[in-house]
């Protein structure tokens, strides 16, 4: 069982639409959550992390955590084509690991 | 002024070669890793150092050697290439492995293509 799952993509949507991008992970034990964008060719970058169970809001992007049913997901509205990009959740449990990422298109 | 830099940006060499990638933060973190992404794009972890020390060591063959000479500076020494290292290695660094610390800054990446 991966530890880190989601789903690859690619997911379209279209330009001012929300995109909805889920995770699950393994160890019920994992305290941070992560979500990283990376474009093609590129780095990744941090977006957003959280801690607690809930909603966490910054600017068009949402992480929302649900550590009981272990899955955390990044609501981004408004969607523009610069936000066409791959993706990764990340979590740690004694060290960060992550999921394989999903490819988002945003179509104008 | 980049905060995580890698060198070579990309190295293509034959089999059997050795070479090594150097990375350097000016973060002033604690904690540098390297990561090997390969063609399907999943970032897997290989090494973690905190102050110096190893404290991740994936299962990696140990052609693979990490040296980390002080906490801003973690290189990547890799012995007889193989086809299969072929693959995009980024480091990262973080203030440190503990909850409150761990977001990570990424390197550019090395583009290593064995032949």
């Amino acid at each position: 069982q991966k530890e880190v799952e989601q789903n690859s993509g690619p997911l379209s949507v279209p330009e001012g639409a929300i995109a909805s991008l889920n995770c699950t992970y393994s160890d019920r034990g994992s305290q941070s959550f992560f979500w990283y964008r990376q474009y093609s060719g590129k780095s990744p970058e941090l977006i957003m992390f959280i801690y607690s169970n809930g909603d966490k809001e910054d600017g068009r992007f949402t992480a929302q955590l649900n550590k009981a049913s272990q899955y955390v997901s990044l609501l981004i509205r408004d969607s523009q084509p610069s936000d066409s990009a791959t993706y990764l959740c990340a979590v740690n449990y004694q060290k960060v690991t992550f999921g394989t990422g999903t490819k988002l298109q945003v179509i104008p | 002024d980049t905060a995580v830099s890698q060198t070579p940006k990309y190295l293509v060499t034959q089999m059997g070669n050795d070479k090594s990638i150097k990375c350097e933060q000016n973060l002033g973190h604690d904690t540098m890793y390297w990561y090997k992404q390969d063609s399907k794009k999943f970032l897997k972890i290989m090494f973690s150092y905190n102050n110096k020390e190893l404290i991740i060591n994936e299962t990696v063959p140990n052609r693979f050697s990490p040296k980390s000479p002080d906490k801003a500076h973690l290189n990547l020494h890799i012995n007889s290439l193989e086809l299969g290292d072929s693959a995009v290695y980024f480091c990262a660094s973080s203030q440190g492995p503990s909850q409150g610390q761990e977001t990570q800054y990424f390197g550019p990446g090395t583009r290593l293509l064995v032949l």
